[in-house]
Protein backbone atom coordinates (compact mmCIF):
# COMPACT_ATOMS: atom_id res chain seq x y z
CA UNK A 1 0.00 0.00 0.00
CA UNK A 2 1.32 3.46 -0.56
CA UNK A 3 1.63 5.35 2.49
CA UNK A 4 0.64 9.42 2.64
CA UNK A 5 2.44 11.59 4.85
CA UNK A 6 1.24 15.19 5.49
CA UNK A 7 3.75 18.49 7.30
CA UNK A 8 2.53 20.23 9.43
CA UNK A 9 0.21 18.42 11.58
CA UNK A 10 -1.11 21.76 12.66
CA UNK A 11 -0.41 25.11 12.07
CA UNK A 12 -1.91 28.41 13.41
CA UNK A 13 -2.13 31.53 10.87
CA UNK A 14 -3.96 34.68 10.56
CA UNK A 15 -6.01 36.21 7.78
CA UNK A 16 -4.20 37.39 4.76
CA UNK A 17 -1.24 34.69 5.42
CA UNK A 18 0.20 32.84 2.61
CA UNK A 19 -0.04 29.14 4.05
CA UNK A 20 1.97 25.62 2.44
CA UNK A 21 0.86 22.56 3.03
CA UNK A 22 3.31 19.46 2.01
CA UNK A 23 1.79 15.99 1.50
CA UNK A 24 4.64 13.16 0.09
CA UNK A 25 3.81 9.96 -0.80
CA UNK A 26 5.89 6.33 -0.21
CA UNK A 27 6.15 5.79 -3.34
CA UNK A 28 5.82 8.10 -7.23
CA UNK A 29 2.19 8.14 -7.98
CA UNK A 30 2.25 10.91 -10.91
CA UNK A 31 -0.05 13.36 -10.77
CA UNK A 32 -2.73 11.19 -9.20
CA UNK A 33 -3.21 13.40 -5.86
CA UNK A 34 -6.04 15.19 -4.38
CA UNK A 35 -6.81 18.09 -1.54
CA UNK A 36 -9.30 17.51 0.52
CA UNK A 37 -11.28 20.50 3.05
CA UNK A 38 -13.01 19.38 5.78
CA UNK A 39 -14.91 21.36 8.25
CA UNK A 40 -16.16 20.26 11.83
CA UNK A 41 -19.54 18.08 11.52
CA UNK A 42 -19.09 18.29 7.21
CA UNK A 43 -18.06 16.05 4.59
CA UNK A 44 -14.84 16.76 2.97
CA UNK A 45 -15.00 18.83 0.10
CA UNK A 46 -12.19 18.30 -3.04
CA UNK A 47 -10.61 21.50 -3.26
CA UNK A 48 -7.44 20.39 -5.91
CA UNK A 49 -7.45 17.03 -8.49
CA UNK A 50 -4.31 15.67 -10.49
CA UNK A 51 -2.54 17.65 -8.25
CA UNK A 52 -2.57 20.93 -9.43
CA UNK A 53 -6.34 21.21 -11.29
CA UNK A 54 -8.55 23.72 -9.27
CA UNK A 55 -12.05 21.90 -8.63
CA UNK A 56 -15.04 23.96 -10.20
CA UNK A 57 -16.12 26.43 -7.33
CA UNK A 58 -13.05 26.26 -5.54
CA UNK A 59 -11.31 30.11 -5.13
CA UNK A 60 -8.15 30.83 -6.95
CA UNK A 61 -6.39 31.66 -3.94
CA UNK A 62 -5.72 27.73 -3.40
CA UNK A 63 -3.60 25.87 -5.57
CA UNK A 64 -1.58 22.56 -5.84
CA UNK A 65 1.72 21.37 -7.31
CA UNK A 66 3.85 18.41 -7.26
CA UNK A 67 4.67 15.72 -9.25
CA UNK A 68 5.99 11.41 -8.03
CA UNK A 69 6.34 11.74 -4.50
CA UNK A 70 6.10 15.52 -3.29
CA UNK A 71 2.70 17.61 -3.44
CA UNK A 72 2.02 20.84 -1.93
CA UNK A 73 -1.34 22.89 -1.17
CA UNK A 74 -0.72 26.80 -1.08
CA UNK A 75 -3.64 29.17 0.03
CA UNK A 76 -2.71 32.84 -0.59
CA UNK A 77 -4.51 35.50 1.53
CA UNK A 78 -6.07 33.12 4.17
CA UNK A 79 -9.37 33.88 4.56
CA UNK A 80 -11.75 33.16 7.57
CA UNK A 81 -13.84 30.46 5.98
CA UNK A 82 -10.68 28.43 5.04
CA UNK A 83 -9.78 27.41 8.80
CA UNK A 84 -10.18 23.70 8.85
CA UNK A 85 -8.21 20.21 8.31
CA UNK A 86 -6.43 19.45 4.92
CA UNK A 87 -5.98 15.87 3.60
CA UNK A 88 -4.29 15.03 0.62
CA UNK A 89 -5.02 11.51 -0.99
CA UNK A 90 -3.45 9.60 -3.94
CA UNK A 91 -5.69 7.58 -6.04
CA UNK A 92 -3.05 5.67 -8.08
CA UNK A 93 -3.56 2.70 -6.88
CA UNK A 94 -6.36 0.65 -4.20
CA UNK A 95 -6.36 0.88 -2.10
CA UNK A 96 -6.86 4.25 -2.08
CA UNK A 97 -4.95 6.35 1.06
CA UNK A 98 -4.86 9.94 2.42
CA UNK A 99 -2.64 11.67 4.73
CA UNK A 100 -3.27 12.27 8.17
CA UNK A 101 -4.81 15.53 7.96
CA UNK A 102 -3.12 19.17 9.04
CA UNK A 103 -4.94 21.48 11.00
CA UNK A 104 -5.38 25.17 9.47
CA UNK A 105 -6.10 27.35 12.62
CA UNK A 106 -6.37 30.98 13.88
CA UNK A 107 -3.60 32.16 15.29
CA UNK B 1 -26.87 18.26 -9.73
CA UNK B 2 -25.29 15.88 -8.38
CA UNK B 3 -26.47 14.56 -4.87
CA UNK B 4 -25.52 11.61 -2.76
CA UNK B 5 -27.74 10.88 0.68
CA UNK B 6 -26.65 8.08 2.74
CA UNK B 7 -28.64 6.23 5.13
CA UNK B 8 -28.91 3.25 7.53
CA UNK B 9 -26.81 3.78 10.07
CA UNK B 10 -27.37 3.55 13.08
CA UNK B 11 -26.68 1.74 16.84
CA UNK B 12 -25.42 -1.60 16.58
CA UNK B 13 -24.09 -4.00 18.54
CA UNK B 14 -20.93 -5.96 18.10
CA UNK B 15 -21.10 -8.99 15.88
CA UNK B 16 -23.57 -7.63 14.35
CA UNK B 17 -24.79 -6.43 10.75
CA UNK B 18 -26.50 -3.32 9.10
CA UNK B 19 -26.62 -1.87 5.33
CA UNK B 20 -26.33 1.44 4.40
CA UNK B 21 -27.74 2.60 1.24
CA UNK B 22 -26.71 5.75 -0.81
CA UNK B 23 -29.05 6.70 -2.95
CA UNK B 24 -27.68 9.18 -6.01
CA UNK B 25 -29.48 11.92 -8.24
CA UNK B 26 -28.15 14.03 -10.99
CA UNK B 27 -25.60 11.05 -12.49
CA UNK B 28 -25.99 7.51 -13.18
CA UNK B 29 -24.13 4.93 -10.30
CA UNK B 30 -23.45 1.95 -12.62
CA UNK B 31 -21.83 4.55 -14.77
CA UNK B 32 -18.95 5.65 -12.50
CA UNK B 33 -16.97 4.32 -9.93
CA UNK B 34 -18.39 4.48 -6.23
CA UNK B 35 -16.86 4.45 -3.16
CA UNK B 36 -17.58 4.38 0.55
CA UNK B 37 -14.87 6.23 3.18
CA UNK B 38 -15.00 6.44 7.07
CA UNK B 39 -14.09 8.51 9.32
CA UNK B 40 -14.00 7.80 13.26
CA UNK B 41 -14.56 9.94 16.33
CA UNK B 42 -11.84 12.82 16.15
CA UNK B 43 -9.91 10.84 13.37
CA UNK B 44 -9.09 10.93 9.65
CA UNK B 45 -10.17 9.76 7.14
CA UNK B 46 -10.06 6.13 6.21
CA UNK B 47 -11.02 4.67 2.34
CA UNK B 48 -13.44 1.54 2.85
CA UNK B 49 -13.96 0.16 -0.59
CA UNK B 50 -15.15 0.85 -4.70
CA UNK B 51 -17.32 -0.88 -7.27
CA UNK B 52 -15.67 -0.43 -10.58
CA UNK B 53 -18.34 0.31 -13.65
CA UNK B 54 -17.47 -2.86 -15.05
CA UNK B 55 -18.53 -4.23 -11.46
CA UNK B 56 -15.47 -5.02 -9.73
CA UNK B 57 -14.76 -4.41 -6.24
CA UNK B 58 -11.74 -3.69 -4.27
CA UNK B 59 -11.97 -3.35 -0.24
CA UNK B 60 -9.59 -1.95 2.32
CA UNK B 61 -7.90 -4.69 4.05
CA UNK B 62 -9.61 -3.79 7.53
CA UNK B 63 -13.21 -4.81 5.95
CA UNK B 64 -12.27 -7.46 3.56
CA UNK B 65 -14.25 -10.62 3.91
CA UNK B 66 -16.82 -8.67 6.51
CA UNK B 67 -18.10 -5.97 4.02
CA UNK B 68 -19.82 -5.92 0.83
CA UNK B 69 -19.96 -3.18 -1.52
CA UNK B 70 -23.11 -3.55 -4.35
CA UNK B 71 -25.85 -1.12 -6.54
CA UNK B 72 -28.98 -1.53 -7.73
CA UNK B 73 -28.86 0.10 -11.12
CA UNK B 74 -32.88 0.24 -10.89
CA UNK B 75 -32.49 2.38 -7.73
CA UNK B 76 -29.54 4.32 -8.85
CA UNK B 77 -28.14 3.19 -5.37
CA UNK B 78 -25.19 2.35 -3.57
CA UNK B 79 -25.12 -0.44 -0.90
CA UNK B 80 -22.37 -1.13 1.71
CA UNK B 81 -23.22 -4.93 3.80
CA UNK B 82 -21.44 -4.57 6.86
CA UNK B 83 -20.91 -7.91 8.86
CA UNK B 84 -19.33 -8.67 11.90
CA UNK B 85 -19.15 -5.64 13.27
CA UNK B 86 -16.28 -4.45 15.75
CA UNK B 87 -16.25 -1.43 17.96
CA UNK B 88 -13.66 -0.11 15.45
CA UNK B 89 -16.34 0.03 12.82
CA UNK B 90 -17.50 2.94 14.60
CA UNK B 91 -17.42 6.15 12.41
CA UNK B 92 -19.40 8.41 10.10
CA UNK B 93 -19.53 6.40 6.78
CA UNK B 94 -19.52 8.68 3.21
CA UNK B 95 -20.32 7.56 -0.39
CA UNK B 96 -18.78 9.29 -3.08
CA UNK B 97 -18.36 9.59 -6.69
CA UNK B 98 -15.46 8.78 -8.05
CA UNK B 99 -13.66 10.93 -10.80
CA UNK B 100 -9.59 10.99 -10.35
CA UNK B 101 -10.47 9.96 -7.00
CA UNK B 102 -13.60 10.91 -4.68
CA UNK B 103 -14.77 13.84 -6.10
CA UNK B 104 -18.52 14.83 -5.06
CA UNK B 105 -19.08 13.28 -1.25
CA UNK B 106 -22.20 12.66 0.26
CA UNK B 107 -23.30 14.41 3.98
CA UNK B 108 -22.64 10.94 5.80
CA UNK B 109 -24.70 8.64 8.11
CA UNK B 110 -23.05 7.69 11.62
CA UNK B 111 -23.00 3.58 12.43
CA UNK B 112 -22.03 3.12 16.50
CA UNK B 113 -20.50 -0.17 17.55
CA UNK B 114 -21.47 -0.61 21.33
CA UNK B 115 -23.27 -3.08 23.70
Amino acid sequence: DIQMTQSPSSLSASVGDRVTITCRASQAIRNDLGWYQQKPGKAPKRLIYAASSLQSGVPSRFSGSGSGTEFTLTITNLQPEDFAIYYCLQHNSYPLTFGPGTKVDIK
Amino acid sequence: EVQLVESGGGLIQPGGSLRLSCAASGFIVSNNYMSWVRQAPGKGLEWVSVIYSGGGTYYADSVKGRFTISRDSSKNTLYLQMNSLGVEDTAVYYCARDSSGPAYWGQGTLVTVSS
